[in-house]
């Protein structure tokens, strides 16, 4: 398969653990914020997104947080599976003229059976 | 159903030879979008269309050319001015708008013979 990325940022959980996987961003400016799921030899597939209005938004089994203070974004999945096995990338528009995305490096997660 | 169709999913360019890359997408969406993507880095974007017979440059538009006759279609073509090609390309789609989620095709792995 695709490799997206040989040297990102690992973080390892136990099948049934929950997981949280955090993302520091750029622009105080920003104001709508996407976590994405990457498998290897895929595009990325939306998850979630929160708008800056907000500050905790909830979905199947996953939750976005978001701390504008220290511009600071997590997605917390609950009850992990090891299909959630993958790259995930946090993504901030940071054009209000558009609708350019700014993503993160990524976050690699593995989960142990 | 609907969705966003790249091809092909390999790509293999002759040096002094210029590619195209397809990406056609069935989600009436205004906006489209050219990324790169390489090992360890985060999707970084090449060019953008906001809507038919428009586009503007991204943050690595060199090497790089598009067009935008069809809403549907979007194709990239890389040219041997772009000296380092080998990457995955990602296309992604959207409304137009603010603040509106991006959805990505599997990409196209192009490599150098």
């Amino acid at each position: 398969g695709e490799s997206v990325g040989l040297h990102l940022p690992t973080l390892s959980v136990q099948e049934g653990d929950n997981s949280i996987i955090n993302c520091a961003y750029s622009n105080s400016a920003s104001d709508y914020f996407i976590w994405y799921k990457q498998e290897s030899g895929k595009g990325p597939q939306f998850i979630i997104d929160i708008r800056s209005n907000m500050d905790k938004r909830q979905g199947q089994r996953v939750t976005v947080l978001l701390n504008k203070t220290v511009k600071h974004l997590s997605l917390q999945i609950a009850a992990t599976q090891p299909g959630d096995s993958a790259v995930y990338f946090c993504a901030e528009n940071y054009n209000n003229a558009g609708n350019m995305l700014t993503f993160g490096g990524g976050t690699r997660l593995m989960v142990k059976p | 159903d609907g969705g966003i169709t790249q091809s092909p999913k390999y790509l293999f360019r002759k040096e002094g030879q210029n590619v195209t890359l397809s990406c056609e997408q069935n989600l009436n969406h205004d906006a489209m979008y050219w990324y790169r993507q390489d090992p360890g880095q985060g999707l970084r974007l090449i060019y953008y269309s906001q809507i038919v017979n428009d586009f503007q440059k991204g943050d690595i538009a060199e090497g790089y050319s598009v067009s935008r006759e069809k809403k549907e279609s979007f194709p990239l073509t890389v040219t041997s001015a772009q000296k380092n090609p080998t990457a995955f390309y990602l296309c992604a789609s959207s409304l137009g708008g603010f603040n509106q989620p991006q959805h990505f095709g599997d990409g196209t792995r192009l490599s150098i013979l």
